[in-house]
Formats: C-alpha cells, sequence, structure tokens
C-alpha cells in the first residue's frame, strides 16, 4: 500500500496567486513526520517545511504553510504568493519511527508558475 | 552551513562495471541514508547505516549493491556490476539525533547514467 499519495501530477498557477499542493498518508504509527521537498531541474531536493504528528499548530515557513489535518491523514502544502522560481517538482514525504526514521516519498507534483 | 556533498555530480559507465558513488554527509550527523530517483519517478529508499552497520535495506538494495564509511567522514555507494536500470539519481541523506524534526539533509546528488 501506498504510504504517501500525491494525486495532481502537474498543476499551473498565475504568478503571485496561492496554490495547494495534495497529499495523503497512511500510517499506523501515533509519531511521524511529515516533510515537503522541492525539486528544481537541476535536480537537488530541497527542504521546505517539517510538520510533526504532535504539533497542534500548522507549520509555516515564510511562504510555504502546510495544511494538516490529521484525522483526515492529508498535508497539503500551500505556496502563497507564487513566483516563477517556484516552478519545479514538490515530494511529499513521511517518516516514522516504526520505519527507523527513514523517509517514503509519493509520486510528486510538477508545479509550473505561469507570468 | 553544513550541507551533504556527493561527488561525483554525473558518472557515466558501462554496464558490468563497478561504480562507487561517494558522500560526505554533515559532520556531527549519526545517521546515513541512500535514496534513488530514476527519471521521471518517485524518490525511494536503498538504505539506512548507523553506527558502522545498516540498519535498514529495501528490496532494491540486493548483493550488488554495498554502503561503507571507510574513514570515519565519507559514506560510499558501491554497486558492484551495473546493470541498464541502475541508471537514476541517487541521494546520500544525512540526519543527527536530535531536534525535533530528525530532518534528513540532503547532498545534491549523483547521476548515474549506465549505457
Amino acid at each position: 500500500a501506498q504510504k504517501i499519495t500525491q494525486t495532481q501530477p502537474g498543476m499551473f498557477v498565475q504568478e503571485k496567486e496561492a496554490v495547494t499542493l495534495d497529499c495523503t498518508y497512511d500510517t499506523s504509527d501515533q509519531s511521524y513526520g511529515l516533510f515537503w521537498y522541492k525539486q528544481p531541474s537541476s535536480g537537488e531536493m530541497i527542504f521546505l517545511i517539517y510538520q510533526g504528528s504532535y504539533d497542534e499548530q500548522n507549520a509555516t515557513e515564510g511562504r510555504y504553510s502546510l495544511n494538516f489535518q490529521k484525522a483526515r491523514k492529508s498535508a497539503n502544502l500551500v505556496i502563497s504568493a507564487s513566483q516563477l522560481g517556484d516552478s519545479a517538482m514538490y515530494f511529499c514525504a513521511m517518516r516514522e519511527r516504526s520505519n527507523d526514521y527513514k523517509l517514503s516519498f509519493g509520486a510528486g507534483t510538477t508545479v509550473t508558475v505561469r507570468a | 552551513e553544513p550541507e551533504v556533498t556527493q561527488t561525483p555530480s554525473h558518472q557515466v559507465t558501462q554496464m558490468g562495471q563497478e561504480v562507487i558513488l561517494r558522500c560526505v554527509p554533515i559532520s556531527n550527523h549519526l545517521y546515513f541514508y541512500w535514496y534513488r530517483q530514476i527519471l521521471g519517478q518517485k524518490v525511494e529508499f536503498l538504505v539506512s547505516f548507523y553506527n558502522n552497520e545498516i540498519s535498514e535495506k529495501s528490496e532494491i538494495f540486493d548483493d550488488q549493491f554495498s554502503v561503507e564509511r571507510p574513514d570515519g567522514s565519507n559514506f560510499t555507494l558501491k554497486i558492484r556490476s551495473t546493470k541498464l536500470e541502475d541508471s537514476a539519481m541517487y541521494f546520500c541523506a544525512s540526519r543527527g539525533d536530535r531536534g525535533h524534526s530528525y530532518e534528513q539533509y540532503f547532498g545534491p546528488g549523483t547521476r548515474l547514467t549506465v549505457t
């Protein structure tokens, strides 16, 4: 079974608008963490934001925020005020204590920001 | 800011040849990982390494693969006899054992092309 599901293979967004990237996860652990990474065309993996399963507040990092809905097992990434440099592949990932904290990744969503 | 480094950035090899991919994790980190990303696909876990031994490996990590921390700073992934399907981006990651997020810091990746 897939641990991380990203249902949007690709999205277009207008510059300066917000975009929401969907991520749902599957785990039976009580303690887990959710990550979002950005992968530009150059290939590196850039950490964006983290949400712990016990965190009561949604995580925010600058223009990135994570809409964490624990009961629904979703951890959507919101990018506000999109910039051309946001065009990239975005991966949702989960680490579980029961899994030695290794990361399980989703299939990714390609975001293209239009001027 | 400390970072994970990987060499080479791109390696081209012929099928059947041995390759060694090198990584220098962040110096005070204790846990090390290799991940693989076939072009256009999601990132897949290969192996985790702690206290000089493999702590977990995926089904991808068969007898053709091995990892080593030969000198306390480098962390290497060896593929003994490369196959065409080994062509991928290989990411090294490391993490400490402190902190809230257990964030894994990724290197820039090595693109392996097997011809």
